[in-house]
């Protein structure tokens, strides 16, 4: 079963706009959030991360808002630009560094239209 | 930056072929994963390794073998190929203290 899932599967937004996606997990041992950029034709790369001791971590224009509670996050981009269009992964994993395995969610494909 | 390089970048096989796909880390990273990536589906782990000589179960391992030859090289082996197994497949590589993945360009397989 897809323990991260993903949503919406695709989006599209105005250049300038903000972008939210959405992301919700099964299993409340995972403590580690990282969100993943991939371009067309190119490897998915590491983009923002958090943890979950922190409901809100912030890098420019990307920030991850984080709710334990509901076992829910999201990636907010704003002032979105038709250089971020790009499919987003959402991942967790259990624990930092060892064996630790991340778990993708099925990705957002995101277009910004200018 | 890390640098992963993945061969072929594309192929194209035969139900029933043999097939092998290369990966080379050339940044000392201890862990090596093999990914594959559908639509709907997102990556998926096959395999990963800790190690030369280290061989771990993935998610999806069914129809895969690995193998990790030294700490820069990790194979992946269809060896009876079938259209379900057509895909982009990734490898990523990382140090054992850090969670960052670092990602190949990826191998897209065609199984006829």
């Amino acid at each position: 079963q897809q323990q991260v899932r993903q949503s919406p599967q695709s989006l599209t937004v105005w250049e300038g706009e903000t972008a939210i996606l959405n992301c919700s997990y099964e299993n409340s041992a995972f403590d580690y959030f990282p969100w993943y950029q991939q371009f067309p034709g190119e490897g998915p790369a590491l983009l923002i991360a958090i943890r979950s001791v922190s409901d809100k971590k912030e890098d420019g224009r990307f920030t991850i808002f984080f709710n334990k509670r509901e076992k829910k996050l999201s990636l907010h981009i704003t002032d979105s630009q038709p250089g971020d269009s790009a499919t987003y992964f959402c991942a967790a994993s259990k624990n930092q560094g060892g064996s630790a395995k991340l778990i993708f969610g099925e990705g957002t494909k995101l277009t910004v239209s200018s | 930056e890390a640098a992963v390089t993945q061969s072929p970048r594309n192929k194209v096989t035969v139900t029933g072929g043999n097939v092998t796909l290369s990966c080379r880390q050339t940044n000392s990273h201890n862990y090596m994963y093999w990914y594959r990536q559908d639509t709907g589906h997102g990556l998926r782990l096959i395999h990963y390794s800790y190690g030369a000589g280290n061989l771990q179960i993935g998610d999806v391992p069914d129809g895969y073998k690995a193998t990790r030859t030294t700490q820069e090289d990790f194979f992946l082996l269809l060896e009876l190929a079938s259209p379900s197994q057509t895909s982009l497949y990734f490898c990523a590589s990382r140090w054992d203290n850090q969670n960052t993945l670092y990602f190949g360009a990826g191998t897209r397989l065609s199984v006829l």
